[in-house]
This record gives C-alpha cells, structure tokens and sequence, in this order.
C-alpha cells in the first residue's frame, strides 16, 4: 500500500540507451517532481508537474523528459544516457501541505 | 553554490542524549523549512516543518527552531533513541510547498 512507488528500484544500462523510470502516486496529490541524488548526496530538483503545468530546472539536459499520463503518475525518460547520468532519482508528490512524500529511489548505473 | 548547508556530515551521540542537527541557508528569500530522515534504501520521509512566522516548532521528541536573522535552524532530537539513526536533510522554499531546495544531509548514529 505504497503512497509513492516507483520503478525500478535498480536499473544498469549501457551508455546511448534510452530508458524510463516510472512513478506512481495514489495520495491524490496534485504535483509531483523528480529528483536527482548525486554522488555526493544532493537531492535536487529536476522537474516539478502540477495540473499539466511542468517547471524544469534549467540545469537539467534536454536528454531527460518527464511524463504524466494522467495525475497520478509522472514517468522520467532519459535519452542517450551518459557516465554523469549515474545517480539516485527520486519521484515525489505533495498536495496543498508543503512535504513531499518520496518513493524509495531508483538507482541508475550507467556503464 | 549551496544555498543550503549541513556542515556536519556526521553526528554520533548516546542513546537518551540530545541531538541537535544544524543548518545555514543563504536565499534571504527562503520562507519555509523542512527536516526529512532518511533510511537506507529507502526514500526521504517528512520529519517536520517551520516556516518563517515561527521561531520555535514542536512534534514529540522533535522540535526544530529558526533563527531567521542568522539564516539558521536546527533540529533538536530529544532523548535520542537507536532508530532515529539515519540521515537527515534540511530543506528549505521562498514558496510553500514548491521546488525545495536541499542540504546535502547529516548522518546521525545514536549509539546503545
């Protein structure tokens, strides 16, 4: 009964593959982000998707995508993935109380 | 250029002590604070929040406070037990409930 679920947990791919990680939230919530973990530990932000309207972080290359189906889901896809690209991303929604609630991660190794 | 710091990667203390976990922020403009804890494996989990009308914030054994003057808060464990050992990331907004910005965390072990 997972409120924010997202899959997989563990993805190796090769460099130039072109992969998706998918997130689903059943809180009802109306936004929801990706979030990157770098090596040294930083969450940040990458996209923010709330009633259709997506804030991107500009420091996050065009490679990366997300996409929402319909509410309750917001997908990340990456193209041509690169070495950097390997990270800990994390799916988030929140409603009108300010905390997000976070999936457990997907850890991304790019080889 | 962090706009939020823990300078603390790590922070060990006994069991039934207090634990005081610390964060600076630059952005003048940051309003609202949050703590999460975070377990291996698994993703951050909402501790507690201020925002910037308060000083002092209370939950149980946690109490966060802010220093708006100094762009400081800190969060106050007390008494420690074993399974607050995690990591704990202070994050902080100039919008509630937007695009939070996030320190890079301290580890805290709470030994037996």
């Amino acid at each position: 009964d997972t409120a924010v679920s997202q899959t997989p947990k563990y993805l190796v791919t090769q460099m130039g593959n072109d992969k998706s990680i998918k997130c689903e939230q059943n809180l009802g919530h109306d936004t929801m982000y990706w979030y990157k973990q770098d090596s040294k530990k930083f969450l940040k932000i990458m996209f923010s998707y709330n009633n259709k309207e997506l804030i991107i972080n500009e420091t996050v290359p065009n490679r990366f995508s997300p996409k929402s189906p319909d509410k309750a889901h917001l997908n990340l896809h990456i193209n041509s993935l690169e070495l950097g690209d390997s990270a800990v991303y994390f799916c988030a929604s929140s409603q009108e109380s300010a905390e997000a609630f976070f999936g457990q991660g997907t850890r991304l190794t790019v080889v | 250029d962090q706009q939020v710091k823990q300078n603390s990667p790590s922070l060990s203390v006994q069991e039934g002590r207090i634990s005081i976990l610390n964060c600076d922020y630059t952005n003048s403009m940051f309003d609202y604070f949050l703590w999460y804890k975070k377990y291996p494996a698994e993703g951050p989990t909402f501790l507690i929040s201020i925002s910037s009308i308060k000083d002092k914030n209370e939950d149980g054994r946690f109490t966060v406070f802010l220093n708006k003057s100094a762009k400081h808060l800190s969060l106050h464990i007390v008494p420690s037990q074993p399974g607050d050992s995690a990591v704990y990331f202070c994050a902080a907004s100039p919008y509630y409930g937007q695009n939070f910005v996030f320190g890079p965390g301290t580890r805290l072990s709470v030994l037996p």
